[in-house]
C-alpha cells in the first residue's frame, strides 16, 4: 500500500515568490491534515480537512497561505507571497474516520522543505 | 498554552540502558495517547498509543505507563537500540470530539553505541 505522496520535497525560492505543495494521501483516508515543522519543534496544525471541508482551520495564516482539498483526495497548500519566517518542513498527513470515530493515528509523507532565501 | 508538557527535551543512553521520556496533560477530555517517532528528513511515524482505560501498554521493547490520576504518561524503551536514535513527541487528543492531536515538543533521544 502506498503511503502519504508529497512533492516537490526541496524548494528553495526567493522571499515574495510563491510556492505550492501538492499531497496524495493514502487510498481511501477521509481526513487530511497539513502540518508545519520548524527546525527542533513539533508539527504544528495549519488544516484539517475531513473529506472536503475545512473542519479546522483555526491555524493558518490567511492573509497569505490558502489550501484546498478538490473531490475530497488530493490537496493543495499554497503560499503566497513566501516570506523569510515560511522557512519550514511542511508536512501532509492523512487517516481514517470511519463512522465518526477516530481511529487515533496519522500517516504522514516525507514533507517538503522550504527555504525562503 | 502547551497542553501537553513533554521531558526531557533531550536523552543520551548507552546501548542496552532504558529511556524514558515523560509526558503531562492537563485536559482530562483526552482519551487518546499516542507516541510518534520522527527520523531525521521523514514525518512522524506512530509508534505506540494507549487510552485512558489501561494503565500500560507494551509493544516489544516500547512500553507506555500511563497515569490517569496524576494525567501522566510515559514512554520506556527497554534495551535501548543506536537504531532508536529519533525525536520522539508524545501527543493527546479527544478522539470522540474535536479530534484535534495536541503534541508535546519532543524529545530528541541518542543512543550510544
Amino acid at each position: 500500500e502506498a503511503g502519504v505522496v508529497q512533492s516537490p520535497r526541496y524548494k528553495i525560492i526567493e522571499k515574495k515568490q510563491p510556492v505550492a505543495f501538492w499531497c496524495n494521501p493514502i487510498s481511501g483516508h477521509n481526513t487530511l491534515y497539513w502540518y508545519r515543522q520548524n527546525l527542533g519543534q513539533g508539527p504544528e496544525l495549519l488544516i484539517r480537512y475531513e473529506n472536503e471541508e475545512a473542519v479546522d482551520d483555526s491555524q493558518l495564516p490567511k492573509d497569505r497561505f490558502s489550501a484546498e482539498r478538490l473531490k475530497g483526495v488530493d490537496s493543495t497548500l499554497k503560499i503566497q507571497p513566501a516570506e523569510l519566517g515560511d522557512s519550514a518542513v511542511y508536512l501532509c498527513a492523512s487517516s481514517l474516520v470511519f463512522e465518526g470515530q477516530y481511529t487515533g493515528e496519522l500517516f504522514f509523507g516525507e514533507g517538503s522543505r522550504l527555504t525562503v532565501l | 498554552q502547551q497542553q501537553v508538557k513533554q521531558s526531557p527535551q533531550s536523552l543520551i543512553v548507552q546501548k542496552g540502558g532504558i529511556s524514558i521520556i515523560n509526558c503531562a496533560y492537563e485536559n482530562t477530555a483526552f482519551d487518546y495517547f499516542p507516541w510518534y517517532q520522527q527520523f531525521p528528513g521523514k514525518g512522524p511515524a506512530l509508534l505506540i498509543a494507549i487510552r485512558p482505560d489501561v494503565s500500560e501498554k507494551k509493544e516489544g521493547r516500547f512500553t507506555i505507563s500511563f497515569n490517569k490520576s496524576a494525567k501522566q504518561f510515559s514512554l520506556h524503551i527497554m534495551d535501548s537500540q543506536p537504531g532508536d536514535s529519533a525525536t520522539y513527541f508524545c501527543a493527546a487528543v479527544n478522539a470522540g470530539n474535536n479530534r484535534k492531536l495536541i503534541w508535546g515538543l519532543g524529545t530528541s533521544l541518542a543512543v550510544n553505541p
